[in-house]
């Protein structure tokens, strides 16, 4: 399974775009990269799921280059209920993701 | 929409006695989930791989006497902690992958079983 490189941490203030990339140089033909969002004390939330080029969803976008090597999370005017962790995941049909240390992203006012 | 639902969502036991943790998926059938296990400020560790009919698939580490799955239906499985230590708390998550057409299944969690051993 191929291992992910997030930043430890972010911040950002209210209204902000805020872009988290996640390096993932081994990643394999077959696998699909997923983010999730997680509160303390709660199961991690699926996010968004991609392969290539962008997806976008109700509440982010996922840009992922032609190479596959990285990705990026882009969630649009964060509000204070988004500072979470978030988690970059790269894995096939198997499903048992291998998470990382994630990234905690704080929102100030 | 599909939903996984863990049971119960915290537990407070003695050091010696057993816990069960329930996890259902909920409006669609799971014939595999997957426990794991996060400490404070840590990330979620794998512990374990739940077959729907055969035997669970444990990560290297984990002690598959001590934590015990069963995953009797296409809907639940239990994770029980046999003789609970302090060193056993912790908050436990259950999953399971949603089946999605042309795509890789993503992972839906349970909100987590916080565990606390005295």
């Amino acid at each position: 399974l191929a291992k992910t490189t997030q930043p430890i941490s972010m911040d950002s203030y209210e209204g902000q775009e805020v872009n988290i990339t996640c390096s993932h140089n081994n990643i394999a033909t077959n696998d699909y990269i997923t983010w999730y969002q997680q509160f303390p004390s709660q199961g991690p939330r699926f996010i968004i799921q991609g392969y290539k080029t962008k997806v976008t969803n109700e509440v982010a976008s996922l840009f992922i280059p032609a190479d596959r090597k990285s990705s990026t999370l882009s969630l649009p005017r964060v509000s204070l209920s988004d500072t979470a962790v978030y988690y970059c995941l790269v894995g096939g049909s198997q499903g048992n993701l291998i998470f990382g240390k994630g990234t905690k992203l704080s929102v100030k006012p | 929409g599909a939903v996984v639902s863990q049971h119960p969502s915290w537990v407070i036991c003695k050091s010696g006695t057993s816990v069960k943790i329930e996890c259902r998926s909920l409006d669609f059938q799971a014939t595999t989930m997957f426990w794991y296990r996060q400490f404070p400020k840590q990330s979620l560790m794998l512990m374990a791989t739940s077959n729907e009919g055969s035997k669970a698939t444990y990560e290297q580490g984990v002690e598959k006497d001590k934590f015990l799955i069963n995953h009797a239906s296409l809907t639940l499985s239990t994770l029980t902690v046999t003789s609970a230590h302090p060193e056993d708390s912790s908050f436990y998550i259950c999953s399971a992958p949603i089946p999605v057409r042309g795509s890789v299944s993503p992972l839906h969690f349970g909100n987590g079983t916080r565990l606390t051993v005295t």
